[in-house]
C-alpha cells in the first residue's frame, strides 16, 4: 500500500477481553516495528520483525502481549486479558532494506474500560 | 542499556533559529534519526546522521558527534507550523529504533 495502515483506528474494550491490533506495512518493506506511545512521550519499543522472523521482543511488557507476522507482511499485535494500564496509542512502523528511516502508521488508540 | 535524553519543552519566536539537543548512550550505533510529530498525528521522518558532521535539508539541519554521544536538530526561519514534538531516535546494533522522550517546541508569533 501507499503507507502503513493500522486497524482499527480506535478500540474500546472491557477489562479482561483479548484484542488484536493489525498493521499492514508499506509494500515490500522488510522490517516492521511495534511501539506504544503514551500522551506527551516518545514511542516505546515493543518488538520488531525482519520478514516473518521476530528479531527482538524485549520491549513486550509481559506475557499477555504477543506479536506475529506469519507471511512477512501483515502483522498482528495481540493483548490478552487486557488491563486498564494497557490503554495507550499503539503504533506500527516499517522500513525497507535500501532506506534507513522508518515510516509510521496512524496508530490504534486502545482504551480499556 | 540504552538512554536517550532531550529537553522536555522549548519555546521560540517565529522567524528565529532554535537548536534541540539530544544525548544518547546506546549499545552499538547504526544511525541517529530525527522525527517530527504534530499533536494527534504519526511521527514523520526529518533527518538521518550516521557519520559525524552536519546534514542540511532546507530549513532543517542535524549534527552528530558519535564520540560525544550527541546530536542536535537546528531549525531556521521558524514558522508557526513548526510547533510540534521533535523526537530523537537511535538505531543500535539490534536494528530497532529507540526513541527519546521528545521535545515539545512552541513557536510564538
Amino acid at each position: 500500500g501507499a503507507g502503513v495502515s493500522q486497524s482499527p483506528r480506535y478500540k474500546v474494550t472491557k477489562r479482561g477481553q483479548d484484542v488484536a491490533l493489525r498493521c499492514d506495512p508499506i509494500s515490500g518493506h522488510v522490517s516492521l516495528y511495534w511501539y506504544r506511545q503514551a500522551l506527551g512521550q516518545g514511542p516505546e519499543f515493543l518488538t520488531y520483525f525482519n520478514y516473518e522472523a521476530q528479531q527482538d521482543k524485549s520491549g513486550l511488557p509481559n506475557d499477555r502481549f504477543s506479536a506475529e507476522r506469519p507471511e512477512g507482511s501483515i502483522s498482528t499485535l495481540t493483548i490478552q486479558r487486557t488491563e486498564q494500564r494497557d490503554s495507550a496509542m499503539y503504533r506500527c512502523a516499517s522500513s525497507s532494506e535500501v532506506a534507513d528511516e522508518a515510516f509510521f502508521g496512524q496508530g490504534t488508540r486502545l482504551t480499556v474500560v | 542499556g540504552q538512554n536517550i535524553d532531550q529537553p522536555t519543552e522549548m519555546t521560540a519566536t517565529e522567524g528565529a533559529i532554535v537548536q534541540i539537543n539530544c544525548t544518547y548512550q546506546t549499545s552499538g550505533f547504526n544511525g541517529l534519526f530525527w522525527y517530527q510529530q504534530h499533536a494527534g498525528e504519526a511521527p514523520t521522518f526529518l533527518s538521518y546522521n550516521v557519520l559525524d558532521g552536519l546534514e542540511e535539508k532546507g530549513r532543517f539541519s542535524s549534527f552528530l558527534s558519535r564520540s560525544k554521544g550527541y546530536s542536535y536538530l537546528l531549525l531556521k526561519e521558524l514558522q508557526m507550523k513548526d510547533s510540534a514534538s521533535y523526537l530523537c531516535a537511535v538505531r543500535g546494533t539490534g536494528q530497532n529504533f529507540v526513541f527519546g522522550p521528545g521535545t515539545r517546541l512552541s513557536v510564538l508569533p
